[in-house]
């Protein structure tokens, strides 16, 4: 049963345009939510992390919205640059669980 | 600063083979975590060390997979015998202390293994 969801394989968004990642989860004791993002042959990297006391968060082109209410979150990228093509992973933390658990990923291309 | 160090980086074996995969976590760091990734699960957490000590082995498939952590810079994950449904590729990584409260890891790069 998979308790953080990623339902878009992958997003392709033009430069200079927005790109809008969405991640919905099912378990209300989760207290922090993180983006990670992944290059090929490399390690996911922290990207932007929210409290689930905080409905936003903002760190430069990246910002993070959580609603709670609807058990979703989404992190907004703008304006899109082509570096910004990669695997983004949403992932929470809490829940009764240690570590992470994470959704299966979007694949964001940027397309010039 | 060196980060997480993971090797091997690939490694092909054949069915019924040992596999022993190394992680350095970062210096400093007292919490160590061992992820797979597959395309069907996508990241699953294996196992989850705090101060060397095992906390949470629940992830682990089954009594073929084993993990240690004789001391605080260094880890092995080990597959005996190795089967084909194991081809992933596994992450290793770390926190520091307090880090357990925001939930940000450090990953190394991954091993891919390919068992034949």
């Amino acid at each position: 049963d998979q308790q953080v969801k990623q339902n878009s394989p992958s997003l392709s968004v033009q430069e200079g345009r927005i790109s809008i990642l969405n991640c919905d989860y099912t378990n209300s004791m989760f207290d922090y939510f993180l983006w990670y993002k992944k290059y090929p042959a490399e390690g996911p990297t922290f990207l932007i992390s929210i409290s689930s006391i905080k409905d936003k968060n903002e760190d430069g082109r990246f910002t993070v919205f959580l609603n709670k209410s609807a058990k979703h979150l989404s992190l907004h990228i703008v304006p899109s640059q082509p570096g910004d093509s990669a695997v983004y992973f949403c992932a929470a933390k809490g829940g009764g669980a240690d570590g992470l658990t994470f959704g299966k990923g979007t694949h964001l291309i940027i397309q010039p | 600063d060196a980060g997480v160090i993971q090797s091997p980086r690939h490694e092909v074996t054949e069915m019924g083979q040992e596999v022993t995969l190394r992680c350095k976590p970062i210096s400093g760091h007292n919490s160590l975590f061992w992820y797979r990734q597959t395309m069907m699960r996508g990241l699953e957490l294996l196992i989850y060390f705090n101060n060397n000590v095992p906390i949470d082995d629940s992830g682990m498939p089954e009594d073929r997979f084993s993990a240690k952590m004789p001391n605080a810079s260094f880890s092995t994950l080990k597959i005996q015998p190795s089967e084909p449904r194991d081809s992933a590729v596994y992450f290793c990584a770390s926190s520091p202390p307090g880090g357990a409260n925001t939930g940000e890891l450090f990953f190394g790069e991954g091993s891919r293994l390919t068992v034949l």
